[in-house]
């Protein structure tokens, strides 16, 4: 199974503040997507950001955005002007094309990252 | 409005008595998979499909079954439900390409 790691099991920030939740990989594959997942306490999964692995350029979505390091397995996510409502938890994950690579298109999850924002 | 739909949302039950989650999907998505999740194990795929009648084991099958009779129907089946099966469980659908999962609304299941 691919591994994916996420070393933050917590972290928190301040309001208006900037934090950086971190994820690597293991993989010897050269084409994948990367993806960020947030779960509030609502519980329902909501995809924030993805990223093409053959893409140099790190994906944004409005505050949110990645540090994509394709050499170190690496791809962390920046949350810019944190808000009360980003408080959730936070997933990694990971997959290959379905038609390629030894994992045929299936999603590998991060045990996650608990983010608490502080009014 | 494009979804994937499981239920029940909550279930409690008690150890041996067989039990069906139903998961469906409104947007002719190819793959469909079942994951659960534990508290400091993040998701953990059960099974996952490809397609109409092609199912494979994730990492954690031990206990359960499914089916993919239809393309919008991936039901998530325990044959006889111990207490370690206890989980919040999320059924997913995606495209062939792969754009992210879209995810269930999750069924908290409860095996006394």
């Amino acid at each position: 199974a691919q591994t994916v790691t996420q070393s933050q099991p917590e972290m928190s920030v301040q309001e208006a503040e900037t934090v950086t939740l971190s994820c690597t990989y293991d993989t010897s594959e050269s084409d994948y997507y990367l993806f960020w997942y947030k779960q509030p306490p609502s519980r329902q999964m909501i995809l924030v950001i993805r990223q093409e692995a053959y893409k140099q350029q790190n994906a944004t979505e409005n505050r949110f955005s990645v540090n994509f390091q394709k050499a170190a397995k690496s791809f962390s996510l920046k949350i810019s002007d944190s808000q009360l409502g980003d408080a959730a938890m936070y997933f990694c994950a990971y997959r290959t094309p379905y038609d390629r690579g030894s994992t045929l298109g299936r999603l590998y999850f991060g045990r996650g990252t608990q983010l608490t924002v502080w009014p | 409005e494009a979804q994937v739909t499981q239920n029940p949302r909550y279930l409690i039950t008690v150890t041996g008595k067989k039990l069906t989650v139903t998961c469906s999907q409104n947007m002719n998505h190819e793959y469909m998979s079942w994951y659960r999740q534990d508290p400091g194990l993040g998701l953990r795929q059960i099974y996952y499909s490809m397609n109409v009648e092609v199912t494979d084991k994730g990492d954690v099958p031990e206990g359960y079954k499914v089916s993919r009779k239809e393309k919008r129907n991936f039901p998530l089946i325990l044959e006889s439900p111990s207490p370690n099966q206890t989980s919040l469980y999320f059924c997913a659908s995606s495209p062939l390409k792969p754009y992210g999962y879209t995810f269930g609304s999750g069924t908290r299941l409860t095996v006394v």
